[in-house]
């Protein structure tokens, strides 16, 4: 166990459906991060915050929308979204922005197929 | 802008046999490099870094990697394989020069190991 705990392990939602992963850690960490893993593809950083502002989008369409409450929850909500977003969704935390040095922790992702 | 090279998509090796997987990097800076690894249906578990000194790593698992600066490399290896071993291995890359970007870690495509007993 890594201390960043993703739900739900796995999800398949139709087109219309509206849905939200949800990510929390309670490691001390003030930044966190989605990613999107999709097979024989390197990971995309999606988005980031850190003490629970969004610091980046990486041109990510709109139909996915990021939350951060506080720094130890993070969520991504999905709306009318494409069979080409079925994909793992990984979450990962790391002490704050600008310690470079430091590595970051991954929840164990949420499989998500869009049908 | 920084990126990451795994040129081998697939290493098989024999189990008790030495490993490696390869990695190059290419930053405009300086380097921090990351190895990560991935089990099936797993998140990533962070496996080693390079910050500064020493260019040998040593890290979790028994695994090491060697930084080469002069050829942007840095190659994970392990003295002798396990098949527990069988996983995706990324390596990643962070410009410590790189101001208000530098928390950006770029991964590599990944190398599927097997460790055949």
């Amino acid at each position: 166990e890594t201390g960043v705990t993703q739900t739900p392990r796995h999800l398949v939602m139709g087109m219309t459906n509206k849905k939200s992963l949800k990510c929390e850690q309670h490691l001390g960490h003030n930044a966190m991060y989605w990613y999107k893993q999709s097979a024989k593809k390197p990971l995309e950083l999606m988005f980031v915050y850190n003490f629970k502002e969004q610091t980046e989008n990486n041109s990510v369409p709109s139909r996915f929308s990021p939350e951060c409450p506080n720094s130890s929850h993070l969520f991504l909500h999905l709306h009318t979204l494409q069979p080409e977003d079925s994909a793992l969704y990984l979450c990962a935390s790391s002490l704050q922005l600008n310690t470079g040095n430091t590595e970051a922790f991954f929840g164990q992702g949420t499989r998500l197929t869009v049908v | 802008a920084q990126s990451v090279a795994q040129p081998e998509d697939q290493v098989n090796v024999a189990e008790g046999n030495p490993l490696t997987v390869k990695c190059t990097y290419s930053v405009s800076g300086n380097p921090y490099l990351f190895w990560y690894v991935q089990y099936p249906n797993r998140g990533l578990q962070f496996l080693l870094k390079y910050i500064t000194g020493d260019n040998l790593v040593k890290g979790s698992y028994g695994f090491e990697a060697e930084f080469n600066k002069s050829q942007t490399s840095f190659h994970l290896k392990k003295p002798s394989a396990l098949v527990s071993d069988s996983a995706l291995y990324f390596c990643a890359v962070r410009d410590r020069n790189s101001g208000a970007g530098s928390y950006q870690l770029t991964f590599g495509k990944g190398t599927k190991l097997s460790v055949i007993p």
